[in-house]
């Protein structure tokens, strides 16, 4: 089955205390993204990868690193949390960059403390 | 990068017919039009995605007139099921990095 993966799907965690999470697609796309949404502000990109070690910073990236090292993963790391990171992540990956169809994990749910 | 207006919410009744239109006065020549889906605590899914006239699929239709500067979503005979909010994008596939949802449109289809 095609399939964007993410964990973990719920994580509540303290300010300051490092965090990965992970996200697998199964679909040999190249274009891998992360967003995040909160109310009243839609989905907001994060970083997005084009390629294996190619990624971009997408609209709100202070904050976050990620990495590209193997096409079907595509980690989003917090190295540092804060509280304003509290949000709603997902995870997308197309067949490559442009208005391909964008299929989107099912979700992390973050709280920071 | 082409930027899109949609209503911020509508309401419905189920078996009603639904039409969702959105703005995109500064679309490309290149740019194509994709409509999305999204459940609450859900990502968003793929509806439809049209570059000119009409287009249909199994759940929705797409109509975008000649100068292309709005289409319209519609979503025939509306269930429960098709509350949800619907985000319209617009992007071309010539080296478009990213995409930008807005706000979309939230719908709630009452019984």
């Amino acid at each position: 089955e095609a399939q964007v993966t993410q964990n973990p799907r719920y994580l509540i965690t303290v300010t300051g205390k490092k965090l990965t999470v992970t996200c697998s697609q199964n679909m040999n796309h190249e274009y891998m993204s992360w967003y995040r949404q909160d109310p009243g502000l839609g989905l907001r990109q994060i970083y997005y990868s084009m390629n294996v070690e190619v990624t971009d910073k997408g609209d709100v990236p202070e904050g976050y690193k990620v990495s590209r090292k193997e096409k079907r993963n595509f980690p989003l790391i917090l190295e540092s949390p804060s509280p304003n990171q509290t949000s709603l992540y997902f995870c997308a990956s197309s067949q490559r960059q442009g208005p391909y169809e964008q299929y989107f994990g099912p979700g992390t749910r973050l709280t920071v403390t | 990068l082409a930027k899109t207006t949609q209503p911020i919410s509508m309401d419905s009744y189920e078996g009603q017919e639904v039409n969702i239109t959105c703005s995109h006065n500064n679309i490309a020549t290149n740019d194509y039009i994709t409509w999305y889906q999204q459940f609450p605590s859900q990502g968003p899914r793929f509806i439809i995605q049209g570059y000119k006239t009409k287009v249909t699929n199994e759940v929705a239709s797409l109509f975008i007139p000649a100068d292309r500067k709005s289409s319209t979503l519609s979503l025939p005979r509306v269930s429960l099921s098709d509350t949800a909010v619907y985000y319209c994008l617009v992007g071309d596939y010539g080296g478009y990095n990213k995409l930008i949802f807005g706000a979309g449109t939230r719908l709630a289809v009452h019984p």
